[in-house]
C-alpha cells in the first residue's frame, strides 16, 4: 500500500496568513494526488485535484504543487473559513489512502 | 442537484451485522466509480471499499476484507455496504463518495453527509 505522510499535523494561523502544508508519497503516484478540507461534523469537500487543478467552485487562494516527490497545499489570505482539516489522498492505486490531516487553528 | 445520501447506521453489538445504504441523485449514477470512507471518532479519513461503475470491479481495504461487501443496484442509484462480524473498531462515520475519471485523476468529487455507525455491547 501507497503511505501519505502529511505534514504538520497541526498548525497555527491568522486570518490573512499563508498555510503551506506537505504530503509525501512513499512511492511515485504521477500526478494523482488530492486535497480535502474538511470542517467538525461535515463532510469531506474536493479542493484540488490532479496535485494542481482547482475543483470549480473553490475559491482562488487555494493551490496545488509538486515539486519532486513533495505535494503542496497553500492558502494564500488565510479566511475565518478555512480554519478546518485538510486531507491528501493519492489516488493512484488501491487503496486510495489518505494522509493523517493537518489541523489550521486560530492563532 | 448533484446529492448523494447515506442512511442504514445504528448502534449493534459486537459480532453483529448491518447493511448501509446511499443514493446517489442528480447524475447518472451508473457511470461513476463509488467508494466507501469511513472516519472513527477523533480520527483520520480511511478508505473502505469501492465498486466500479457496473460493479464488476470490487475492492476492499485489508482491515475489512472478508468481512464487508459492496454491491451497488444501478437502475435505483443505490450503493451498498453489507458489514459482518463487527467489531469496536468498526465504530465510525460512514460516507460514500463518488469518483471521477481517470483524466480528472479519481478524485472524490461528491460526499454524502455520513451515517454513524456504533459497535457496542
Amino acid at each position: 500500500d501507497i503511505q501519505m505522510t502529511q505534514s504538520p499535523s497541526s498548525l497555527s494561523a491568522s486570518v490573512g496568513d499563508r498555510v503551506t502544508i506537505t504530503c509525501r508519497a512513499s512511492q511515485s503516484i504521477s500526478d494523482f494526488l488530492n486535497w480535502y478540507q474538511q470542517n467538525p461534523g461535515k463532510a469531506p469537500k474536493l479542493l484540488i485535484f490532479g496535485a494542481s487543478n482547482l475543483q470549480s467552485g473553490v475559491p482562488a487562494r487555494f493551490s496545488g504543487s509538486k515539486s519532486g516527490a513533495d505535494f503542496t497545499l497553500t492558502i494564500t489570505g488565510l479566511q475565518p473559513e478555512d480554519f478546518a482539516t485538510y486531507y491528501c489522498q493519492q489516488t493512484y492505486n488501491s487503496p486510495r489512502t489518505f494522509g493523517q490531516g493537518t489541523k489550521v487553528e486560530v492563532k | 442537484e448533484v446529492r448523494l445520501v447515506e442512511s442504514g447506521g445504528a448502534l449493534v453489538q459486537p459480532g453483529g451485522s448491518l447493511r448501509l445504504s446511499c443514493s446517489g441523485s442528480g447524475f447518472t449514477f451508473k457511470m461513476y466509480w463509488m467508494h466507501w470512507v469511513r472516519q472513527a471518532p477523533g480520527k483520520g479519513l480511511e478508505w473502505v471499499s469501492r465498486i466500479y461503475s457496473d460493479g464488476s470491479i470490487r475492492d476492499y481495504a485489508d482491515s475489512v476484507k472478508g468481512r464487508y461487501a459492496i454491491s451497488r443496484d444501478n437502475a435505483k442509484g443505490f450503493l451498498y455496504l453489507e458489514m459482518k462480524t463487527l467489531r469496536a473498531e468498526d465504530t465510525a462515520v460512514y460516507y460514500c463518495a463518488r469518483a471521477t475519471g481517470d483524466s480528472t485523476f479519481r478524485a472524490f468529487d461528491i460526499w454524502g453527509q455520513g451515517t454513524v455507525v456504533t459497535v457496542s455491547s
